[in-house]
């Protein structure tokens, strides 16, 4: 079973521009979730997704937002960026669950945002 | 809110000894506990978890322990190997909605020959 792929795995932004981060879950899972590593500050949870709906967000600024389609695939977006948006963004998906029952994330190898 | 503390930011140990890195959390409600591995420019990868409803789960050279009463939880390592040098991250699984994970600040041990 292929695992959670992300593209592009590296890219170099200026700031003020946006951009977007593609995830791909693996088959069957309809979980997606989003978050952004920094050195210092380790992952920090940006969203999640389940059947195209937005079930639970974290602290972010609204420039940051994502959506996801309906077999599954996530998209985030980063608009107006900042120097301070450099990171890297993982995605982790998993299957669906139990209310109040976690189920295992995967993550993706991440997509290096680098904001010059 | 939800918060996860985690100590030391930075260990550094023997081949052959053992490692212990340590989390607090904040919610009595969170019932799942799992610990990734991040090896330099790689994913997370889930290594041991534990539930709320288990004091101690051990899985060859690791081990995580779990206090509910004190709210803390952690990491042990014996026999250290230099392929254990990575970043260590806990993490707590709040039951406030979805299948929302919130991580320590990681831990970057390092094994000395």
């Amino acid at each position: 079973k292929a695992g959670v792929t992300q593209t592009p795995r590296y890219l170099i932004k200026t700031r003020g521009q946006q951009v977007t981060l593609s995830c791909s879950p693996i088959s069957g899972h309809r979980s997606v979730s989003w978050y952004q590593q920094t050195p210092g500050q380790g992952l920090q949870f940006l969203f999640e997704y389940f059947s195209e709906t937005q079930r639970n967000k974290g602290n972010f600024p609204g420039r940051f937002s994502g959506r996801q389609f309906s077999n599954s695939r996530s998209e985030m977006n980063v608009s107006t960026l900042e120097l301070g948006d450099s990171a890297l963004y993982l995605c982790a998906s998993s299957l669906p669950g139990l209310a109040g029952m976690y189920n295992e994330q995967f993550f993706g190898p991440g997509t290096r945002l680098t904001v010059l | 809110g939800e918060n996860v503390e985690q100590h030391p930011s930075t260990l550094s140990v023997q081949e052959g000894d053992s490692a212990v890195i340590k989390c607090t959390y904040s919610d009595s409600a969170s019932n799942y506990f799992p610990w990734y591995k991040q090896e330099l420019g790689k994913r997370p990868q889930l290594i041991i978890d534990i539930r709320s409803n288990v004091g101690e789960k051990k899985d060859q050279r690791i081990a995580v322990t779990l206090n509910k009463t004190a709210k803390h939880f952690s990491l042990h390592i014996t026999e250290t190997q230099p392929e254990d040098s990575a970043v260590y991250f806990c993490a707590a699984f709040f039951t406030g909605g979805g299948n929302k994970l919130t991580f320590g600040t990681g831990t970057q041990l390092k094994v000395e020959l």
